[in-house]
């Protein structure tokens, strides 16, 4: 298995607090990517990164952001939890984010289970 | 807009064919189509990935029409341990992978 590991696996928190949500590699990957899962949603993309410094959004960026300041972790941060940020989030890694390299498969995490009461 | 649209669930027995099919109209000249497979409380893993006609591996096949509209993922001999959700993706740019809701598959003995 890649050597990604998210911290924690599960959290409870309450409505307002600040929360971040951690994503460690060892792959050297450049890409890494946070999602959240939800019943009827699917995995939806929050925000990504290509790079140290380097990220962008997702389609539900809205009340999250993230920081990448190494290669190695991708930080995930809930300024002010809200219950509809109950979910569980999945970080992935990928070599490449671009498929003319062939190299694209993601690896994921095994997912850390938010709940914000 | 969506990127690919797949059945939401189907149902088989073990020891058949199963056929998954992804829509995918709008590819992009440089999207590949990949396939992932989840099981409950897992992250998705990567099953195959193609660009154009068939593609085969120890899991699966996937079938890539000359319009590239659509694949089909195909899983011979299913058994109960392929009870899982089945996601289509279809990427070619730096720009995230996009998950849709997936076909969730239901093997029955």
């Amino acid at each position: 298995d890649a050597g990604i590991t998210q911290s924690p696996r599960h959290k409870v928190t309450e409505t307002g607090t600040p929360v971040t949500l951690r994503c460690h590699q060892t792959e050297n990957h450049r890409y890494m990517y946070w999602y959240r899962q939800d019943p009827g949603h699917g995995l939806r993309l929050i925000h990504y990164s290509y790079g140290v410094k380097d990220t962008d959004k997702g389609e539900v960026s809205d009340g999250y952001s993230v920081s990448r300041s190494k290669t190695e972790d991708f930080l995930l941060t809930l300024e002010s939890a809200t219950s509809s940020q109950t979910s569980v989030y999945f970080c992935a890694i990928s070599e490449s984010g671009d498929s003319l390299d062939r190299d694209t498969e993601a690896f994921f995490g095994q997912g850390t289970r938010l709940t914000v009461v | 807009l969506a990127k690919t649209t797949q059945p939401i669930s189907m149902d088989s027995y073990e020891g058949q064919e199963v056929n998954i099919t992804c829509s995918h109209n709008n590819i992009a000249t440089n999207d590949y189509i990949t396939w992932y497979q989840q099981f409950p409380s897992q992250g998705p893993r990567f099953i195959i990935q193609g660009y154009k006609t068939k593609v085969t591996n120890e899991v699966a096949s996937l079938f890539i029409p000359a319009d590239r509209k659509s694949s089909t993922l195909s899983l011979p001999r299913v058994s109960l341990s392929d009870t899982a959700v089945y996601y289509c993706l279809v990427e070619g740019g730096a720009d995230g992978l996009t998950f849709g809701k997936g076909t969730h598959l239901i093997i029955q003995p």
